[in-house]
């Protein structure tokens, strides 16, 4: 099976950087993926590492190591905006495309 | 104009209702998914299509049922609906492709009385 962990909430300031962690059991994905959610919103895509390494996006920033079994997501120069749920997520191997998500980090920037 | 549009946004009912939620997407992609996020905002797949066809049923309690009549719509029935179905449920389209993003409607609000 598949599970992922991450913190429940984070609270950072505008301006500051923050990391957002997602550790994970899988026995085998794709690719880590994030997902961003605002209150009353949609998941909207963020980002996704297929492979082990840094992809960059912007302000955002998002992290793999398949051999820790890890990975973030980094937001810089927080705006009020991003004060959000954060979900990391995973495809499975062979299991019809469907995600499985982390149980969500809920982000609040105070100004 | 919107890619993944479901309807309604809102739904109140009593338990033992029959409802349907409805999902259509433009985006030309080959599957669809249904998911449901409960109160703690857990999101969790229930039901994923690929053309049509049926190829995740996440054992999600028979009184669901999908339908997709063809590869641009991915419907949700519910039947004999029970206080736990309250939750917000998600329909998403994607290309199957790994690494590709899935794209999510705005969500059903259901709330059963």
């Amino acid at each position: 099976g598949q599970s992922l962990e991450q913190p429940s909430e984070v609270t950072a300031v505008e301006g500051a950087i923050v990391q957002i962690n997602c550790t994970y059991q899988t026995s085998g994905f794709y690719g880590l993926s994030w997902y961003q959610q605002h209150d009353g919103g949609a998941p909207t895509f963020l980002s996704y590492n297929g492979l082990d390494g840094l992809e960059e996006t912007g302000r955002f920033s998002s992290f793999l190591s398949r051999s820790d079994s890890y990975g973030y997501l980094l937001l810089q120069e927080l705006q009020m905006k991003d004060s959000a749920s954060y979900f990391c997520a995973v495809r499975p191997l062979n299991q019809g495309g469907k995600l499985i998500f982390g149980q969500g980090t809920e982000l609040s920037v105070k100004p | 104009d919107t890619a993944v549009s479901q309807t309604p946004k809102y739904l109140v009912t009593q338990m033992g209702n029959d409802k349907s939620i409805k999902c259509e997407q433009n985006l030309g992609h080959d599957t669809m998914y249904w998911y449901k996020q409960d109160s703690k905002k857990f999101l969790k797949i229930m039901f994923s299509y690929n053309n049509k066809e049926l190829i995740i049923n996440e054992t999600v309690p028979n009184r669901f049922s999908p339908k997709s009549p063809d590869k641009a719509h991915l419907n949700l029935h519910i039947n004999s609906l029970e206080l736990g179905d309250s939750a917000v449920y998600f329909c998403a389209s994607s290309q199957g492709v790994p690494g590709t993003e899935a794209f999510f409607g705005q969500g059903t609000r259901l709330t059963v009385v």
